[in-house]
């Protein structure tokens, strides 16, 4: 079955700090995995993509098949970084599975 | 351009009443995706249509129910309410079946509350 795992609910770090939010899965096929962002009182939407290889807003994400990870990355946290992050993972195509989610607070 | 739009916003229902959620995609998604996201929970698929046929059932008991139109706006309906049934529902438009990677974009949901 499908899971995805992000191990901290919470998670601050100061302006200018690095920044890296976890997230590791469970599926025994090729998924799809995806970074989803929701900033305060907005909706909910598509940071980045495995499978785009892009760097968003300098946020990366590298796909880890070893380690089933997907940890979401930036060198320099900024104050408009702070936001709840859900990790996805999709194996058909027309669903997401979502992990529980890291609220992220970049302190100035 | 208008992006997915859910109504209404909130409702407040009783325990064993019946709720009816609407969903408008964007001009030109033929899918929607419904997800339910409790309270400190990540969004959990209800249901996906396409084409005004199901593609994809979550796992939700059979009093959930949804439905597309024609014009592929969508109702999700919840029958005999309980009190877990409370959280924020989402819908999720796409251009196509397979759309996780085709413009999948998402409503600002419908905030239910069961008393």
């Amino acid at each position: 079955a499908q899971r995805v795992t992000q191990p901290e609910k919470l998670l601050s770090v100061f302006k200018g700090a690095p920044v890296e939010l976890k997230c590791n899965y469970s599926y025994s096929g090729s998924p799809e995995l995806f970074w989803y962002v929701q900033y305060s009182r907005q909706r909910l939407q598509l940071l980045l993509r495995h499978i785009s290889r892009e760097s968003i807003k300098g946020f990366t994400a590298d796909l880890n098949k070893g380690e089933t990870s997907f940890h979401l990355k930036k060198p320099f946290a900024q104050e408009e970084d702070s936001a709840m992050y859900y990790c996805a993972l999709s194996s058909t195509g027309n669903q997401f599975y979502f992990g529980t989610g890291t609220s992220l607070t970049v302190i100035p | 351009d208008a992006g997915v739009t859910q109504s209404p916003t909130h409702l407040i229902k009783t325990r064993g009443q019946q709720v009816t959620l609407r969903c408008s995609p964007i001009s030109g998604h033929k899918s929607v995706s419904w997800y339910q996201q409790v309270l400190g929970q990540g969004p959990q698929f209800i249901f996906q249509y396409y084409e005004k046929e199901e593609r994809g059932r979550g796992n939700f008991p059979d009093r959930f129910s949804a439905r597309q139109f024609p014009n592929y706006s969508s109702e999700l309906n919840v029958n005999a309410l309980l009190l877990g049934d409370s959280a924020l529902y989402l819908c999720a438009s796409s251009t196509t079946g397979q759309g996780v990677n085709y413009g999948y974009t998402f409503g600002s949901g419908t905030r239910l509350t069961v008393v």
